[in-house]
């Protein structure tokens, strides 16, 4: 299957800082990418929807402004956590669909655990 | 907006044993997704059902779905410990079924004793 790779696995940071997690696909392109994000014990949630070349579309509840998604390249989104602050904590998990394949599967990377202090 | 509900929220069975899980729509699925999760790390892809009475095997997992396309089973035969983890159902909640945006379910936890 295809693999879907994040970085940093896990990051702690003060709050009021931005932090910055990359979502890429290693052996396919991908022109769209979602960024999901699951509390302790729950499921996961749709944030946002990143379009390759475009800006992203969020869900309702999720502020633009304090999740800034770049889509810079067929196998690259980053989500930057603006002015994070401890509610922010949670388990980031972006997914993505291979552009060329008939069957739409959808792969997720391992996630990103933010701790905010 | 979609809803999907797992039952049962967690299984513990012993190995050796089939078990069963299932998922729940509010609204026609038109793609249905499985996947494992191990806690604190990504989802696992298992399989992906679109069509009505569509059956997928995968080594000693099966998941179905039915002909109304509003619930999915998935079932495993002969259970081993290497199962356990938290499995989801994910459905596509875009308007025009395919677009990626998934729902899911809120996970079985299962184990497997040895």
């Amino acid at each position: 299957g295809a693999v879907v790779s994040q970085h940093p696995s896990r990051v702690i940071c003060k709050s009021g800082t931005s932090v910055k997690i990359e979502c890429r696909s290693l052996d396919f392109q991908a022109t769209t990418m979602f960024w999901y994000r699951q509390f302790p014990k729950q499921s996961l949630m749709l944030m946002a929807t990143s379009n390759e070349g475009s800006k992203a579309t969020y869900e309702q509840g999720v502020e633009k402004d304090k999740f800034l998604i770049n889509h810079a390249s067929l196998t690259l989104s980053t989500l930057t956590v603006t002015s994070a602050h401890p509610e922010d904590s949670s388990f980031y998990i972006c997914s993505a669909r291979d552009l060329f394949r008939l069957v739409n599967e959808q792969f997720f990377g391992p996630g990103t655990r933010l701790t905010v202090l | 907006s979609q809803e999907l509900e797992q039952s049962p929220q967690s299984l513990i069975v012993q190995e050796g044993k089939n078990l069963t899980i299932n998922c729940t729509s509010s609204k026609t699925l038109y793609g249905l997704y499985w996947y494992k999760q191990k806690y604190g790390e990504g989802l696992i892809f298992l399989m992906m059902l679109q069509k009505g009475g569509e059956e997928k095997s995968h080594e000693k997992i099966t998941a179905k779905l039915d002909e109304k396309k509003q619930q999915s089973s998935l079932h495993i035969t002969a259970s081993q410990p290497s199962h356990a983890g938290i499995y989801l159902c994910g459905a596509d909640s875009g308007p025009r079924g395919f677009e990626g945006k998934l729902t899911f379910g809120q996970g079985t936890i299962l184990t497997v004793h040895p």
